[in-house]
């Protein structure tokens, strides 16, 4: 069975600041591996997906995350956090059909 | 080009009574996927159907639970005697013909479950 763990179910930065939030999976096959984020009251919007075909993927919003089959790992990565980036990011993993989500990670930005 | 819709957004019930949640997916998609979140959980997969075919109910609960999909008209979750611990948010998601795992998954706004 496949899992994703997220690391820090709050994660805090100033506008401006490095995001980085952490996500390890388990699979015991090569997984599919997704990031989506959910504003308040809202559904959740795919930020990116990596399939393989690259371990570096870039995403929207200037986001990117990196597969590390090593580390077990796909964290998610923002050069310089906005005010408008504060919401609630979930990893999730896939072998077909279901996905697996992690419990999620709520960014806040501070001015 | 409309994403997927969720309706209604909210829904208050009593104990006991029955709900219903429908969702339509994207245009020219046939996949659908229902998920619950809770109250500080991420989402939990709940099932997944095809037009008429249940492909994956390995997440609905063994009672009370059911869902459908019918060739003509919207997906249907369906909740009999409902219970406090069923109020949630329930997302619905759906996806392309094809059905490979790296397909991504279109999510709805989401229905609103409030049990009284």
């Amino acid at each position: 069975a496949q899992s994703v763990t997220q690391l820090g179910s709050h994660v805090s930065v100033s506008e401006g600041a490095l995001v980085l939030l952490r996500c390890n999976y388990s699979s015991s096959v090569p997984p599919y591996l997704f990031w989506y984020v959910q504003y308040p009251n809202q559904g959740l919007q795919l930020l990116l997906k990596y399939t393989s075909a690259a371990t570096l993927v870039k995403g929207i919003n200037g986001f990117e995350a990196e597969f590390k089959k090593s580390e077990t790992s796909f964290h998610l990565t923002k050069p310089s956090a906005h005010m408008s980036d504060a919401a609630e990011y979930f990893c999730a993993v896939s072998l077909g059909g279901a996905l697996n989500f992690g419990k999620g990670t709520s960014l806040l930005v501070t001015p | 080009n409309a994403g997927v819709m969720q309706n209604p957004r909210h829904l208050v019930r009593r104990r006991g009574q029955e709900a219903r949640l429908r969702c339509s997916p994207m245009k020219g998609h046939s996949h659908v996927y229902w998920y619950r979140q809770l109250p500080e959980e991420g989402l939990k997969f709940m099932v997944y159907l095809q037009k008429e075919n249940i492909i994956d109910e390995s997440g609905m609960p063994k009672e009370r639970f059911s869902a459908e999909f019918p060739k003509e008209g919207p997906s249907i979750l369906r909740i009999q005697q409902v219970v406090r611990g069923d109020s949630a948010a329930y997302f619905c998601a759906s996806s392309p013909p094809g059905g490979s795992a790296n397909n991504e998954q279109f999510f709805g706004p989401g229905t609103r479950l409030t049990v009284l």
